[in-house]
């Protein structure tokens, strides 16, 4: 089974902290993203990328940057956390531009003070 | 450019009932179609996809949903729910191949069952 790890389950920063989000994945997928998840707004795409060192905006970006230094590993940086920040972080991994389903970690509840 | 409507944002249902979560998208190209699941606190997990073939496709857990290229729809349906069904339930649709192959997402269909 494919199975993509995200890092931490709860996490509880201070306003201004550097945060990082980690995420890895098993099974050799070219693609990976970053969502955030709100409540009555669905899921909204921060960054993906589609190969190592390669990354791409998504809709949300601002406040936010990535790191695919490995193509297991995709790193999610909040560069100084904010309290619009708290929110659910998923991370998700596709195998190629050949898109047939994604495959998500568990999530990553974050909580800016 | 696409994008994908959830109609409605909560549906809530007695236990054994029939329910139907509507989805529709609009594309100016031909799509893949996905219904993904998220149990509480956990993430995505892919429930049925459609990519080519019979319009009608078939979960293991009794779900269906049914591609209707006219009316630009993939509607989730199951004849008889479980309190385990209770969960929130994502639509994505995406280009089959070349150009932007990044899922489009519903804002989600939160399914309640009451027992």
């Amino acid at each position: 089974d494919v199975k993509v790890t995200q890092s931490s389950r709860y996490l509880v920063k201070r306003t201004g902290e550097k945060v990082f989000l980690e995420c890895v994945q098993d099974m050799d997928h070219e693609n990976m993203f970053w969502y955030r998840q709100d409540p009555g707004l669905g899921l909204r795409l921060i960054y993906f990328s589609y190969d190592v060192k390669m990354k791409e905006k998504g809709d949300i970006p601002e406040g936010y940057s990535v790191s695919r230094e490995k193509k297991e590993r995709f790193s999610l940086i909040l560069e100084s956390a904010s309290t619009n920040q708290t929110s659910m972080y998923l991370c998700a991994s596709s195998l190629s531009i050949f898109y047939t389903e994604a495959f998500f970690g568990q999530g990553t509840r974050l909580t800016v003070v | 450019a696409q994008s994908v409507t959830q109609l409605d944002s909560q549906v809530p249902v007695f236990e054994e009932a029939p329910v139907e979560l509507r989805c529709n998208y609009s594309s100016s190209v031909s799509v893949y179609l996905f219904w993904y699941v998220q149990y509480p606190n956990q993430g995505l997990q892919l429930l049925l996809k459609y990519l080519s073939g019979s319009t009608l496709v078939e979960s293991i857990n009794g779900f269906e949903a049914e591609f209707n290229k006219s009316q630009t729809s993939f509607h989730l349906r199951k004849p008889s729910v479980h309190i385990s069904d209770t969960a929130e339930y994502f639509c994505a649709v995406t280009p089959p191949s070349g150009g932007s192959y990044i899922p489009t997402f519903g804002r989600g269909t939160s399914l309640i069952v009451h027992p």
